[in-house]
């Protein structure tokens, strides 16, 4: 079992809908970032957080400590939000990743 | 500052061969990652310095795989004799780590086909 899950791995969406993407994790950790990646490769951060809830334009974040749990919320979705999302903790000092959730919005 | 910068881009080799990227971080910050990311997968950590020291290494970096920052500022990561399997991503990370950050700024990163 991977130390950091996420769900859904792909979603589709029509504009202007609300996404939310879920992640779970098992290990001890001192933050949480959510990265957004698009072709390409290059990884862009959205968020860190450690604690409560984080909103940035249309982009929110929370995260439940002791459920050690995560979610990335998306309002308003818009055809160039498409791009993976991955979550990644921070343990011992270093990232551990998520798979990544690909998300297309369609207009 | 341009932010974190890697070395090519893209490269095809033989398997076979040996390979070195480079990875120049922001400038200041002491502490610099590489990770490896395959199709399909998020990315897998490598190796870490903190200043010019390499303090944690993945068993996932076998003993063709070498890394060095040798003053501090830039890093090289070198795969020796590559194999099909090494294509991937990679990565290059750097963070300011100071008592409370914990935020990484990452390369564009080199894509790396082996054929």
């Amino acid at each position: 079992k991977n130390e950091v899950e996420q769900s859904p791995q792909n979603l589709t969406a029509q504009e202007g809908e609300f996404i939310t993407i879920n992640c779970s994790y098992s290990v001890g950790i001192s933050a949480l970032h959510w990265l957004q990646q698009h072709p390409g490769g290059g990884i862009v951060s959205l968020f860190m957080l450690s604690s409560g809830k984080k909103k940035h334009g249309r982009l929110i974040a929370t995260i439940n400590i002791q459920e050690k749990h995560s979610s990335l919320h998306i309002t308003a979705s818009h055809p160039r939000d498409s791009a993976v999302y991955i979550c990644a903790v921070v343990n011992t000092d270093k990232l551990i990743f998520g798979t990544g959730t690909r998300l297309q919005v369609f207009p | 500052d341009t932010g974190v910068s890697q070395d090519p881009r893209h490269k095809i080799t033989k398997r076979g061969q040996n390979v070195t990227f480079r990875c120049d971080p922001i400038s200041e910050h002491n502490r610099l990652y590489w990770y490896r990311q395959t199709l399909g997968q998020g990315p897998e950590f490598l190796t870490y310095f903190q200043n010019e020291a390499q303090l944690e290494k993945s068993r996932l970096l076998s003993d063709r795989f070498s890394a060095e920052r040798p003053k501090g500022s830039f890093s090289t990561l070198e795969i020796q004799r590559t194999e099909q399997g090494d294509s991937a991503m990679y990565l290059c990370a750097s963070s300011p780590r100071d008592r409370q950050s914990y935020e990484q700024y990452f390369g564009p990163g080199t894509r790396l086909t082996v054929t």
